[in-house]
């Protein structure tokens, strides 16, 4: 089945940087394209990033383009966020989720970690 | 990029009910489709992948429909534990996009 850890998040300023982290167990995470999705309070899911099984291609949504990059570690089964130039609007819950299948669905979730952006 | 607008935004409805969400693309998408539940408090999870496929696990009272542009999600006879906002979701392409939920209510 597997299981995903998020780690990392918190509060922080605006223009400030933090790292977020994914623990993966439970099964082969060098198979799988992995992604980041979040959640503003009360809000809706967007899609943030998403990185092949081999970390050679990565996409960015233009929200975060430029400023978030997604990359990760095969043999840590880790999966990483990196996030500059912090914005009010990035608070969120920010989810670790497998890329599943030839159709990439999401599944399964971590169980999120919550970044706020606050002066 | 692809936008996807599901209806109701929210729905009460009494147990043992039919329930149905629609979700339309702003373009074709094949059946790079999936329907996620959402639970208070909780991550999302899987409930149909590729429009109809029911995810292991998951009641066999949830179904899934469509290709193209529309796609529905049934709940055959809505039970209590079925109380969540429910999203769908492309990945036809980036940005993968998802619509903006429906909160189903039991009334």
């Amino acid at each position: 089945e597997g299981q995903l850890v998020e780690s990392g998040g918190g509060p922080v300023k605006p223009g400030g940087s933090l790292r977020l982290s994914c623990a993966a167990s439970d099964f082969i995470f060098s198979i799988y394209p992995m992604n980041w999705v979040r959640q503003a309070p009360g809000r809706g899911l967007e899609w943030v990033s998403s990185i092949s099984s081999s970390g050679d291609n990565m996409h960015h949504a233009d929200s975060v383009r430029g400023r978030f990059t997604i990359s990760r570690d095969n043999a840590k089964q880790s999966l990483y966020l990196e996030m500059s130039s912090l914005r009010v609007e990035d608070t969120a819950v920010y989810y670790c989720v497998r890329g599943h299948g030839d159709k990439t669905w999401f599944d399964p979730w971590g169980q999120g970690t919550l970044v706020t952006v606050s002066s | 990029d692809i936008q996807m607008t599901q209806s109701p935004s929210s729905l009460s409805a009494s147990v043992g009910d039919r329930v149905t969400i629609t979700c339309r693309a702003s373009q074709s998408i094949s059946t790079y489709l999936h329907w996620y539940q959402q639970k208070a408090g909780k991550a999302p999870e899987i409930l149909i992948y590729a429009a109809s496929f029911l995810q292991p696990g998951v009641p066999s009272r949830f179904s899934g429909s469509g290709s193209g542009t529309v796609f529905t999600l049934t709940i055959s006879s809505l039970q209590p534990g079925d109380v969540a906002t429910y999203f769908c979701q492309q990945s036809y392409s980036t940005p993968y996009t998802f619509g903006q939920g429906t909160k189903l209510e039991i009334k």
